[in-house]
């Protein structure tokens, strides 16, 4: 079983459209949580840490829940710019991080 | 922001070869250095994690004859895929950060193609 785990996807929504992704972690020491995205040939960019008690920025919300070892990121009001893939991270006490195999998103006009 | 640069950002090279690539971190001091990898459609996998002037630890599965890695520098760390096979392309990341401070900053990443 993999340590982080994603649907890969691809969600395919148009424009203005809320998507929310899921991830799922097996490690209860995991100590802090990401998201990141991930465009085409290029390395990823960290989007938003992750808390329980839910972060915010803009249009993405981000919400973890340790006891269920769960974590979501909703989008809302989806832009074509949002077109690439998210990657859910964990981060250990070694600071290491392992990423998820990532949820792909296409949005459509 | 912290910047980390990678070179170089594409090779090819002909199976047999030895290929270098460079991390640097720009404007800070990295006290650790990360090497990933990512195969088509998959997600970034840790093949080691070198701290400046020791030894790097690398992940279970990776050969570490195969992948040296060295972090002489503050502000630099090579990986070297030795003897590099078309099993080896793939798309190698690093990551800095500094001392005391939790956030890794990724470089732009080197995409590898063995023939």
């Amino acid at each position: 079983r993999k340590e982080v785990e994603q649907d890969p996807g691809p969600f395919n929504v148009p424009e203005g459209a809320t998507v929310a992704f899921n991830c799922t972690y097996s490690n209860s020491a995991s100590q802090s949580f990401f998201w990141y995205r991930q465009d085409c040939r290029k390395e990823p960019k960290l989007l938003m840490s992750v808390y329980s008690s839910g972060n915010e920025d803009g249009r993405f919300t981000a919400q973890l829940n340790r006891a269920s070892q769960y974590i979501s990121l909703l989008i809302r009001d989806s832009k074509l710019s949002d077109s690439a893939t998210y990657l859910c991270v964990a981060r250990n006490a070694g600071n290491m991080l392992t990423f998820g195999g990532g949820t792909r998103l296409m949005v459509k006009p | 922001g912290a910047v980390v640069s990678q070179h170089p950002s594409w090779v090819i090279c002909k199976s047999g070869t030895s290929v270098k690539i460079e991390c640097r971190s720009l404007d800070f001091q990295a006290t650790t250095m990360f090497w990933y990898r990512q195969f088509p459609k998959q997600s970034l996998m840790l093949m080691a994690t070198s701290n400046e002037g020791s030894k790097a630890t690398y992940e279970q599965g990776v050969e570490k004859d195969k992948f040296l890695i060295n972090h002489a520098s503050l502000t630099l760390s090579t990986l070297t895929v030795t003897s590099a096979h078309p099993e080896d392309s793939s798309f190698y990341i690093c990551s800095a950060k500094g001392q005391g401070v939790e956030t890794q900053y990724f470089g732009p990443g080197t995409r590898l193609l063995v023939l």
